[in-house]
């Protein structure tokens, strides 16, 4: 039992450039969500999705997409990177979102940085 | 709308004294709080979360937080510090919307332990 995985672990890109995130889980949790860490701000939703086939944005969702055709994939694009995108992203994955008090599992993070 | 206040961005103590993180909430009502942990260089790990239950809640690694409706607060502590406790603790509050829980994040506070 893995739990949430993510790769890759770090990537460096150039201004323009595009790349996809993979997370993936193995706990059969129904929702999953892309957050972005940066320094001195605790971490920010970007998307998330309920469901497989379904997503919807988050708090910081410009720049970036996601598709959920899996139910234990959930995958973050970037087109077309800028410097602003540089961050660290994490994934989650929770059980039942439909109370307050479920609990997220995060995964290990992925280190961008775009020069 | 609920947020989330720690009140120390960073903590330093000696290993085998006192551990208190502070965190404020506000919320319309009762919410579910969290606390993570995160090492460096990893993933959020969850240490304990207060659903509305006892107020007093005892998580891992022999850390506890007391909810306070009447402070609206939940700090976070550990009668003995570890070196292997030095990390970034978050506090956060889990809030209903849009059909998910959203998390919502303090800023973090760092805890550093010396020998």
């Amino acid at each position: 039992n893995a739990g949430v995985t993510q790769t890759p672990k770090f990537r460096v890109l150039k201004t323009g450039q595009s790349m996809t995130l993979l997370c993936a889980q193995d706990m059969n949790h129904e929702y999953m969500y892309w957050y972005r860490q940066d320094p001195g701000m605790g971490l920010r939703l970007i998307h998330y999705s309920v469901g497989e086939g379904t997503t919807a944005k988050g708090e910081v969702p410009d720049g970036y997409n996601v598709s959920r055709l899996k139910k234990q994939n959930f995958l973050l694009g970037l087109e077309s990177a800028a410097p602003s995108q540089t961050s660290v992203y994490f994934c989650a994955s929770s059980y039942n979102a439909g109370w307050d008090g479920d609990t997220q599992y995060f995964g290990p993070g992925t280190r961008l940085t775009v020069l | 709308a609920q947020s989330v206040t720690q009140l120390d961005s960073h903590v330093s103590v000696s290993e085998g004294t006192p551990v208190l993180l502070r965190c404020n909430y506000s919320s319309s009502y009762s919410p579910s709080l969290f606390w993570y942990v995160q090492h460096p260089n990893k993933g959020l790990q969850l240490l304990l979360k207060y659903t509305s239950a006892a107020t007093l809640v005892k998580g891992i690694n022999g850390f506890e937080a007391e909810f306070k409706k009447s402070e609206t607060s939940f700090h976070l502590t550990k009668p003995s510090a570890h070196m292997s406790d030095a990390a970034e603790y978050f506090c956060v509050v889990g809030s209903l919307s849009g059909g998910y829980n959203k998390l919502i994040f303090g800023a973090g506070t760092r805890l550093a332990v010396h020998p």
